[in-house]
């Protein structure tokens, strides 16, 4: 069974206007971790932002906000604002597993990744 | 801080060789390191996990004496594709767990295409 699902393939948006990328989660580990990370074309894992799932409140980075909805097993981010260079694949992840001294040492299961195409 | 030094990023090989990649951790210890897979516009998927001073856990699927994980010190980890074949061109990435919201750092990738 999936564990990190992504179900659009491809977004597009207009330059300056906001986006959501979708990603449903299946566990049943009371403690874990979600992460989005974008990835432009040179390969390069980019951190964007990470949710526990212990947090209460959604997690903010600048730009970037995560819709947490626990219940419903969601994870959605979203962009604001978004400009040329958001281009890129986003992929969403979990982590379950242990965590020992602060550094979990579980690994990450990404989804199927989105292709966001900011249009000018 | 928490930076992992992939290398090479790219390399091209003859089938029948055998390549090995390099990921090093210049900034801390790295008991752990993950290895991913990727092929063009699909997801990350995990091969193998890597543990200091251990042999590696190898996902279902992965051929462990085709793709040969060494882990010899808290600072370098590598994955070695032997007998390469066509099929083994692809995006290869290691990746360490740090502490933090963060959570892990990713090595700068391998492209790998076998001719």
């Amino acid at each position: 069974a999936q564990k990190i699902t992504q179900t659009q393939p491809g977004m597009f948006v207009q330059e300056k206007e906001a986006v959501t990328l979708d990603c449903t989660y299946d566990t049943s580990d009371p403690s874990y971790g979600l992460f989005w990370y974008k990835q432009p074309s040179s390969g390069e894992m980019i951190f964007l932002i990470y949710q526990g799932s212990y947090d209460q409140q959604n997690a903010t980075e600048g730009r970037y906000s995560l819709n947490f909805q626990k219940a419903r097993k969601s994870a959605n981010l979203v962009i604001s604002a978004s400009q040329l260079g958001d281009s890129a694949m986003y992929f969403c992840a979990m982590r379950e597993g242990i965590t020992a001294g602060g550094t979990s040492y579980g690994k990450l299961t990404f989804g199927q990744g989105t292709i966001l195409t900011v249009h000018p | 801080g928490a930076v992992v030094s992939q290398h090479p990023s790219r390399v091209i090989c003859k089938s029948g060789t055998s390549v090995k990649i390099e990921c090093r951790s210049l900034d801390f210890q790295a008991t752990t390191m993950f290895w991913y897979r990727q092929f063009p516009k699909q997801s990350l998927m995990l091969m193998a996990t890597s543990n200091e001073g251990s042999k590696a856990t190898y996902e279902q699927g992965v051929e462990k004496d085709k793709f040969l994980i060494n882990h010899a010190s808290l600072t370098l980890s590598t994955l070695t594709v032997t007998s390469a074949h066509p099929e083994d061109s692809s995006f290869y990435i290691c990746s360490a767990p740090v502490g933090g919201a963060n959570g892990y750092t990713f090595g700068s990738g391998t492209r790998l295409t076998v001719v």
